[in-house]
């Protein structure tokens, strides 16, 4: 059981716009910490996609974007692209582990 | 560019002791900038924080994994490392190491290509 939860799986057509949500707690998100995301194509090691809740690495597609409010942020992807398709891992600190967490995952599927 | 790079046996007998390297190129771990981190994804799961260590060495650990782990760091090989006791199958992932950008605030980039060990008799 992850401490931050997102949903398994999600999935749209090529051209439309996905988000992907990323719930935490008091003690973490809530807290004010930031929250970042991360892809994670097949086989490879994930790559960093959002840091401090809504900015992009340089090379990274405007196609991306995070936002976050309460307990709680989502990572939109527009435009849907075949390459888009991955696994989207959220990331954050929790004051009461004393420590990073990760949420479980979200397989993106581009139908 | 900084680069990481784990290195260690990709199998590991039950009840043993895991040990990996990262090996930092680009860079430095004694930047006080950055401390850096051990990552680990069991095979078709999610990613699990192991720990992370400042040059200084200080460390944080996984409280369900803090009784297992010492993770250490040798800045004058530019190398930080990670040991975990008592492996079960459990253990078996891949393992990764990355930088952790700006402390209680941070994201973990870059990461190293990860390294698969297998806990087996």
């Amino acid at each position: 059981q992850s401490v931050l939860t997102q949903p398994p799986s999600v999935s749209g057509a090529p051209g439309q716009r996905v988000t992907i949500s990323c719930t935490g707690s008091s003690s973490n998100i809530g807290a004010g910490y930031d929250v970042h995301w991360y892809q994670q194509l097949p086989g490879t090691a994930p790559k960093p996609l959002i840091y401090g809740n809504t900015n992009r690495p340089s090379g990274v597609p405007d196609r991306f974007s995070g936002s976050k409010s309460g307990t709680s942020a989502s990572l939109a992807i527009s435009g849907l692209q075949a390459e888009d398709e991955a696994d989207y891992y959220c990331q954050s600190y929790d004051s009461s582990l004393s420590g990073w967490v990760f949420g479980g995952g979200t397989k993106l599927t581009v139908l | 560019q900084v680069q990481l790079q784990e290195s260690g046996p990709g199998l590991v007998k039950p009840s043993e002791t895991l040990s990996l390297t990262c090996t930092v190129s680009g860079g430095s771990v004694s930047n006080s900038n950055y401390y850096w981190g051990w990552i680990r994804q069991p095979p078709g799961k999610g990613l699990e924080w192991i720990g992370s260590i400042y040059y200084s060495g200080r460390t944080f650990y996984n409280p369900s994994l803090k009784s297992r782990v010492t993770i250490s760091v040798d800045t004058s090989k530019n190398q930080f490392s990670l040991k975990l006791s008592s492996v079960t199958a459990a253990d078996t992932a891949v393992y990764y190491c990355a930088r952790l950008h700006g402390s209680h605030q941070g994201w973990f980039d870059p990461w190293g290509q990860g390294t698969l060990v297998t806990v087996s008799s």
